[in-house]
């Protein structure tokens, strides 16, 4: 397997369930992300995770909580989620923090909290 | 402040034509990278091209090329003999030292639609 692979890729949840997307990348790079595209929204940038330590949280709400486990997983546990969190989810992977090196995303999970 | 600007919200093009999106940028690094990426309606961001602000020929990738003119801070992707499988959004990104190291700055993207 190639690239960098989530799932599910798609997810309906209500506001009381607890799910979690799960991401994984196959290119043996260091940092990995978390992004939200919505509706007519450029991307967001959520979480950022280098050498499985948290570098970036840019102002995430407490009801999404990422975790990484080794270099190469991401998660991103979700509870109590609102309507308006309906979005993609894309995550995205990168050699190091260069600041310049490409990344490369996954395919998301389209999310609707119903 | 670092910002990407992608002043069309929507291209045709017919069938083996080529096409030009356009992207301006603003950035006070001095070092910078610039990136384009295709967006199917299946959602995934594929990665096309890249510039590094160092380079001094303009990058080229297959049919995609990008005009990069950095007076002007611009960073126009270039589709050559346009197919009918490059209908997709079209995002213009960069990364610098001053966005943090990691974070990437993103515009609001180019729908390009390819006419048969």
């Amino acid at each position: 397997e190639t690239g960098v692979t989530q799932t599910p890729r798609h997810l309906v949840m209500g506001m009381t369930n607890k799910k979690s997307l799960k991401c994984e990348q196959h290119l043996g790079h260091n940092a990995m992300y978390w992004y939200k595209q919505s509706a007519k929204k450029p991307l967001e940038l959520m979480f950022v995770y280098n050498f499985k330590e948290q570098t970036e949280n840019n102002s995430v709400p407490s009801r999404f909580s990422p975790e990484c486990p080794n270099s190469s997983h991401l998660f991103l546990h979700l509870h109590t989620l609102q309507p308006e969190d309906s979005a993609l989810y894309l995550c995205a992977s990168s050699q190091d923090r260069s600041g310049i090196d490409t990344q490369y995303f996954g395919p998301g999970t389209r999310l609707t909290v119903l | 402040a670092q910002k990407i600007t992608q002043t069309q919200p929507g291209m045709f093009v017919q069938e083996k034509e080529a096409v030009t999106l356009d992207c301006t940028y603003d950035t006070s690094d001095q070092s910078y990278g610039l990136f384009w990426y295709k967006q199917p309606s299946s959602g995934e961001m594929i990665f096309l091209i890249y510039q590094g602000s160092y380079d001094e020929q303009n990058a080229t990738e297959g049919r995609y090329s990008l005009n990069f003119q950095k007076a002007r801070k611009s960073a126009n992707l270039v589709i050559s003999a346009s197919q009918l499988g490059d209908s997709a959004m079209y995002f213009c990104a960069m990364r610098g030292v001053s966005t943090g190291g990691f974070k990437t700055i993103f515009g609001a993207g180019t729908r390009l639609f390819v006419k048969a």
